[in-house]
Order: C-alpha cells, then structure tokens, then sequence
C-alpha cells in the first residue's frame, strides 16, 4: 500500500519567506509526527497528533513554527519568517496510534533557507 | 527524559565480515529501543524494535540486536556486512510522556562496506 508522502520533496525559499510542508499520512492511522533532522541538532521530535486530541506541540523551536491537521489526516507544517536556521529535512511519520507502535517515515522535504 | 548514545560516528568494514554498531541508553523506565536505517536520499527505514518480549531481536536484511538490561545496550550486529548495507543507522528510544510515543535518535553511525 501507500506509505508516508510529503511534498514537496526540496523547498528554496529566501529568509523571511513563510513555508508550508504537507504530509500525507497512511490511511487508517491516526498518529501523525514531524522531525527535524540537521547537521546541527541531528533528528529531533517536532509535533505530535493523535486523534482528536490537542497535539503535543513540545519540540517545536519556536512561535514561528505551527502545525494542523485537518479531518484527522493530512498535516501541515508552517514555518513563518524562515530563517537560515530552519534549513533541514522536516520528516513525518504516522503510526496506527498505539503506544511504542512502528512509526513509518515518509521521504521528507528538504528546506533551504538563503 | 530518555536517551541513546551511539558510540561510534562511524564504523568501516569489509563485505562479509562482521557488523556491530553500539548503542547504550537511559530511561527511567523499561524502554522500547528501535533500530532505524536510511540509505542515502532515502528515508528512515525501521530495522528493528523491542517492546519487553524476547532480549534477542531479529530484523530485516539479517540484522539482529540484543537488550542487555544490566549494561544498559542495545547494539546492532550482523554476521556478514554486504555492500547494500552502506547507510546510516540510529538508535532510537521512546519517550511515552505526554501520551505520545515520540521518538528520541541517537547522533547516528554511518555504516561503510569496503570490497
């Protein structure tokens, strides 16, 4: 079946731009994660959804990072007023929801910020 | 809070001999450990993963992993390296708090494969 998507696959933007990156979980699971993965910082937990419930928002760097996910799939990930900082790869990953279930990881998008 | 650490940045070894990558842990609770791979311009693959069954893992391509509770490890190995193998690997450990499962990663071990 269909794993993880995202698009898009690279992103250039300019600093101060804002950004969107979209992730397309597998279809029935309800869990739904962004990473970051960089020289600087290695890959660390963003955001998580579960549900209906309010999302763990814990990871995220700062105020300029926000997410949704609207009708319990796709997600977005919003960077606003990038900054060279922000240059990664952003990776998602959804699970079937259950704890210390396998999160399956989708290619990612790779942000560089100039 | 729950964390890995690799000990090696990178390792280097010849096809068909042996792979160990070495991961060593903290939790405050029994963990659930996860090997992951990515393949160059690829994304994260699952290799393995326990969850307090059996100590002895076995994955995919012929990789397995021990938990050695009483050193606190979780190091990867395979029998016979082959060329394909070439990647990156993390060590993983589940954080449960805040209800979700999310994932802490070591820094990595990149895996060479020389002929």
């Amino acid at each position: 079946g269909a794993g993880v998507s995202q698009s898009p696959s690279n992103k250039v933007t300019e600093k101060g731009k804002d950004v969107e990156l979209r992730c397309d979980p597998i279809s029935g699971h309800t869990a739904l994660y962004w990473y970051r993965q960089s020289l600087g910082q290695g890959l660390e937990f963003l955001i998580y959804f579960q549900g209906n419930s309010a999302p763990d928002k814990s990871g995220l760097p700062s105020d300029r990072f926000s997410a949704e996910r609207t009708g319990g799939s796709v997600s977005t990930l919003t960077i606003q007023r990038t900054q060279q900082e922000d240059s990664a790869v952003y990776l998602c990953a959804s699970s079937r929801g259950l704890m210390a279930d396998t999160q399956y990881f989708g290619p990612g998008t790779r942000l560089t910020v100039l | 809070a729950q964390s890995v650490t690799q000990l090696d940045s990178h390792v280097s070894v010849s096809e068909g001999t042996p792979v160990l990558l070495r991961c060593n842990y903290s939790s405050s609770y029994s963990p659930s450990l996860f090997w992951y791979v990515q393949h160059p311009n690829k994304g994260l693959q699952l290799l393995l993963k326990y969850t307090s069954a059996a100590t002895l893992v076995k994955g995919i391509n012929g990789f397995e992993a021990e938990f050695k509770k009483s050193e606190t490890s979780f190091h990867l190995t395979k029998p016979s390296a082959h060329m394909s193998d070439a990647a990156e690997y993390f060590c993983v450990v589940s954080d449960f708090t805040g209800g979700g499962n999310k994932l802490t990663f070591g820094t990595g071990t990149q895996l060479k494969v020389e002929l």
